[in-house]
Order: C-alpha cells, then sequence, then structure tokens
C-alpha cells in the first residue's frame, strides 16, 4: 500500500526566510504532483515531476524529485506572505501514469511579516 | 466559468438523508474522480471512472455510490448520510491521452457537506 508523508504537518516562518517540505513515499513511483491549497478554495497544480532528477521552479517555490530514495522536496526561497497556504504533495500510485493519486496530509504553511 | 463545477458548494443535512452531490466538466477529460478532504488528513479517493463504462472504487468507498452519466458528467450520492460523512469533497478531472500529458488532476472549487 503506498503511503505518502509529508512534513513538516505545519511550518511558521518569517519573510525572507528559507524552508523545505519533505514528502516521502513508500512504493515505487515515477510520478509526483505538488498542489497548493488556500483556506476553503479548490486544489491548485504547482508542479508535475514526472522522471528522477525532475527539478522544476516558479518564482519563489522549487521542487525536486529523486525516485529512487523516494523522496521531493518543496524548497521556499525568500519567504512571502503570498505564499501561506497548505502544500500537498500526491504520488501516482498505479503503473505508467493511472491517475490514481495518493495525498499527503498536506503541510500548512504561516508566513509571518 | 469554472471548467469543473461541483454543486451544491454548500449543504446541510441530516442523518439518515440521502445527497447527491453533482460535477460537470468542460474540460473533454476521460477520467473524473471523487475525493473527500477532512482536516489534517489530505485527500482521499472514493471512486474514479475512466470512462462513461467504468466506474472503480477508491480507498474509502463504503456509504458512497456514483452515477456517470455521461463523458463531463460524474455524481456521487450517499445514500443515508451518517455524521462523519461531513467534510470538504471535491471532483476531479484528468485527461490520459497524448504523449505529452501529465497526468495532474484538474479539481472542482469543493462541496461542504455537513451531516447533522
Amino acid at each position: 500500500e503506498l503511503k505518502v508523508e509529508q512534513n513538516p504537518l505545519f511550518l511558521s516562518m518569517q519573510e525572507g526566510k528559507n524552508y523545505t517540505i519533505y514528502c516521502n513515499y513508500s512504493t515505487t513511483s515515477d510520478r509526483l504532483y505538488w498542489y497548493r491549497q488556500d483556506p476553503g478554495k479548490s486544489l491548485e497544480s504547482l508542479f508535475v515531476l514526472l522522471s528522477n532528477g525532475a527539478v522544476k521552479q516558479e518564482g519563489r517555490l522549487m521542487a525536486s524529485l529523486d525516485t529512487k530514495a523516494r523522496l521531493s522536496t518543496l524548497h521556499i526561497t525568500a519567504a512571502v506572505h503570498d505564499l501561506s497556504a497548505t502544500y500537498f504533495c500526491a504520488v501516482d500510485k498505479g503503473q505508467g501514469g493511472s491517475e490514481k493519486l495518493v495525498f499527503g496530509k498536506g503541510t500548512k504553511l504561516t508566513v509571518n511579516p | 466559468d469554472a471548467d469543473v463545477t461541483q454543486t451544491p458548494r454548500n449543504r446541510i443535512t441530516k442523518t439518515g438523508k440521502r445527497i447527491m452531490l453533482e460535477c460537470s466538466q468542460t474540460k473533454g477529460h476521460d477520467r473524473m474522480y471523487w475525493y473527500r478532504q477532512d482536516p489534517g488528513l489530505g485527500l482521499r479517493l472514493i471512486y474514479y471512472s475512466f470512462d462513461v463504462k467504468d466506474i472503480n472504487k477508491g480507498e474509502i468507498s463504503d456509504g458512497y455510490s456514483v452515477s456517470r452519466q455521461a463523458q463531463a458528467k460524474f455524481s456521487l450520492s450517499l445514500e443515508s448520510a451518517i455524521p462523519n460523512q461531513t467534510a470538504l469533497y471535491f471532483c476531479a478531472t484528468s485527461d490520459p491521452r497524448g504523449r505529452r500529458t501529465t497526468g495532474e488532476l484538474f479539481f472542482g472549487e469543493g462541496s461542504r457537506l455537513t451531516v447533522l
């Protein structure tokens, strides 16, 4: 059974600081996704990582995937208040892109002025 | 207008009532999903459908049923609602076709259900 673990689950940081959110998963998969959710809102796709060593960057966020370690990271550089949200990683449990995603519990990020 | 539309957005009901949540999409995607979100638990898959004639149970299907009325419509039913089905429900779609498909899911705005 595929398990996806994120840590930390809660993160409070100051503006301008850097931090990393970790996503570990328990069985082989080469597809990992990061989503952002604002309170009471839908999930917005941030990054799609489809191979070992994949790295994607958008603004102050950078995501990477190491399929051998079964680990993805979401790095935040020089955080700003607008990044406050809950971030989910999700892993495809099937083969060849079945799109049956298993989600982590989410990391609630609060960026303080 | 949203590409994935859920109705109702909010619903309060009583234990034992039958509830239907509806999802329609204009993305032209074949695959549709229902997820449930509970605080601190992330999202869990209830049912999914890869085309109109294909319905599959997810990890938490007990107490739920679905109907895929058309490629664009996928509804979730609670035959006899109970309080622990209080949650935020999301419909999602994906498109596996084409060599550039990424497999990502596209979510609706969510339906908040409260069972008293």
